[in-house]
Order: C-alpha cells, then structure tokens, then sequence
C-alpha cells in the first residue's frame, strides 16, 4: 500500500464550486506540505503543516485553506475555484532528514 | 525571493553520461536534494547534499559547492528508464523545500 494517497486522483469543476482535496499518510510523519505544479514553473507551496496545530502559508496561498484533522490527514480546500487554479497538486510528508515524500497527484481542471 | 535555475531539456544517448547543473540565490540553505519525476508521476527522492562535494550513490552522483551556490546532478550508464524530469530543490528555513523548474531529460536508443 502507498504511504501517502490523495483523493480524487482526477478532479473537473466548474468555476465558483467549492473543491476538496485529501491527502493521507501511514509514514507517521508530523510534517505534510501542498504544492502545485505548473508546466515550467515546477512545484509551489501552498501550505505546510508540522503539527495538528502547527498550520502556515506557503508561497502561494491566497484562493486556498487547509486543515490538519489528525497527523495523517491534510486536506486542502478552494472556497471558490477558478480557471487558473487549473493544475496538477500534490501533497508531500517529511521525515527527519527533511526529505520529502511525495503523493500520486491529483489533477485538478477548473473549467 | 528564490532564485533556483537549471536547464529546461537535456538529450543524451543510451549508455552515455549527462550533467544536470543547478544553481541557486536562496534566502536560506540547509541542504540541496534533486528528485526524478517521471511524466504524470510523483517526484521521488535521489540525493541530499549538506556538505561540499560529491555523493555517490549507484550511477547517480550529486555535487554540491555552498560557495558557488552550485550543484550537479550526474547519471551515468544512462538507460531508457532515466527519461523524466529531474528537479533541484533548495532546502531554506523552517524546513521548507524551494524548487526549480526541473530539467526533462530524453534518452535515445
């Protein structure tokens, strides 16, 4: 089984719906982190997490909210989506060395 | 801000050897990792380095030069499979990953 899994996989909307993404992890990690990836502009931070209570902003946060329900879940919401929120997310755990690991994706369109 | 900069292709021949070459104006740095990341897949973890020169590790090697705000990542042996994207991420603080652009490396039979 995969140590950390994202729900959906594939996700199409519409603009102005409210969109969830979850992310999951038996890693027992305390870090988690959502990123996007855009075609050449590579993965950017969204949120990251150390703790249940431990919540902050990445790079490019505004259009996005996030909650820490328990040490293995993070999920991360768009109140109101639009077009160019259009990307591939990921959701990321850290270990002690600080090295990352890396969800499947979700593929997000927003039409 | 960060300032993270690596080619955006590179294509080499089966068998042969390829220099990925990333360099790096951070606000921070702990450490620089490169990761792989085959097309529609997620990144997976290749290297960490902290200290200046040059990890070993199978036909992977990274360098890494702190005063240069320099690293390399060298794939050796290069088989089909190795074609992917390789992506220099910067480690600054509060444990937080900066990431280039990736680099997408095609191997030719």
């Amino acid at each position: 089984d995969a140590d950390v899994t994202q729900t959906p996989r594939n996700r199409i909307t519409k603009t102005g719906k409210r969109i969830m993404l979850e992310c999951s992890q038996t890693k027992g990690h305390d870090r988690m982190y959502w990123y996007r990836q855009d075609p050449g502009l590579g993965l950017r931070l969204i949120y990251y997490s150390f703790d249940v209570k431990d919540i902050n902003k990445g790079e490019i946060s505004d259009g996005y909210s996030v909650s820490r329900q328990a040490q293995a879940k993070f999920s991360l919401s768009l109140e109101s989506a639009i077009p160019n929120q259009t990307a591939l997310y990921f959701c990321a755990t850290a270990d002690s060395t600080d090295t990352q690991y890396f969800g499947p994706g979700t593929r997000l369109t927003v039409l | 801000g960060q300032n993270i900069d690596q080619p955006t292709e590179m294509t080499a021949t089966e068998g042969a050897i390829v220099q990925i070459n990333c360099t790096y104006q951070t606000s921070g740095f702990n450490g620089l990792f490169w990761y792989q990341q085959h097309a529609g897949e997620a990144p997976t973890f290749l290297s960490y380095n902290v200290l200046d020169g040059l990890e070993e590790k199978g036909r992977f090697s990274s360098f890494l030069s702190r005063s240069k705000g320099y690293s390399y990542l060298l794939l050796k042996e290069l088989q089909m499979k190795d074609s992917a994207s390789y992506l220099c991420a910067v480690e600054i603080n509060d444990y937080k990953l900066s990431f280039g652009a990736g680099t997408t490396v095609t191997v030719r039979a």
